[in-house]
């Protein structure tokens, strides 16, 4: 069963630390993506990459930053966590372009407080 | 810029009740439009993609219907297990695989 793996379902870290979240996924797709899901403001993008080394922001980039150094992992750094930045995180990973019964594929998420 | 609104925000239904969920979006140039369904706690899961005004999918008690302006998603006789939230999404034909998503419907469907 293809898949993409978040490394942590529950992380809590403390307030000025830097927080790695991991994502890796099994498909050989070229894009990936990280989102945050917070009650009332639905899924947000923070960061998307159409390629290994490549990366765009997504809406919310401030205070986050990736990394994609293999096609099939997707890194999301946290540089100093702050308690506004307690949320779902949500990783997906996608062919280049939507065609008939591909969607994101997402990981199950990793639920970050931050202390 | 792309906007999807869902509506409504929550709908309860009793046991075999038929419903319908609204997505009504804006995007210049609908590449596709995406419902997904997500349990509490989980990631979303892929449900349709619809392509085209007048395109029509079924899976099971779902069907997705999709016009230049908005994307239906109706429930037959649904059961307690299709209570969960249902997103829809839209990707553009210049955004290269990104979607905007709409803030979703939570459905509880009452035994």
């Amino acid at each position: 069963d293809v898949k993409v793996t978040q490394s942590s379902r529950y992380l809590v870290k403390r307030t000025g630390e830097k927080v790695f979240l991991e994502c890796v996924q099994d498909m050989d797709h070229e894009n990936m993506f990280w989102y945050r899901q917070d009650p009332g403001l639905g899924l947000r993008l923070i960061y998307f990459s159409y390629d290994v080394k490549m990366k765009e922001k997504g809406d919310i980039p401030e205070g986050y930053s990736v990394s994609r150094e293999k096609k099939e992992r997707f890194s999301l750094i946290l540089e100093s966590a702050s308690t506004n930045q307690t949320s779902m995180y949500l990783c997906a990973s996608s062919p280049p372009q939507a065609r008939d019964g591909y969607g994101y594929t997402f990981g199950s998420g990793t639920r970050l407080t931050v202390v | 810029e792309d906007q999807v609104t869902q509506s409504p925000e929550a709908l309860r239904l009793q046991e075999g009740e038929s419903s319908s969920l609204n997505c009504s979006y804006t995007v210049s140039g609908l590449r596709g439009l995406f419902w997904y369904r997500q349990d509490p706690g989980k990631g979303p899961e892929f449900l349709f993609t619809l392509y085209s005004a007048g395109e029509e999918k079924e899976k099971e008690r779902l069907k997705a219907t999709l016009t230049k302006k908005e994307s239906f998603l109706h429930i037959t006789a649904p059961k307690p297990e299709d209570s969960a939230t249902y997103l829809c999404a839209v990707q553009a034909r210049t955004n290269a695989g990104k979607s905007t998503f709409g803030d979703g419907t939570t459905l509880t469907v009452k035994p």
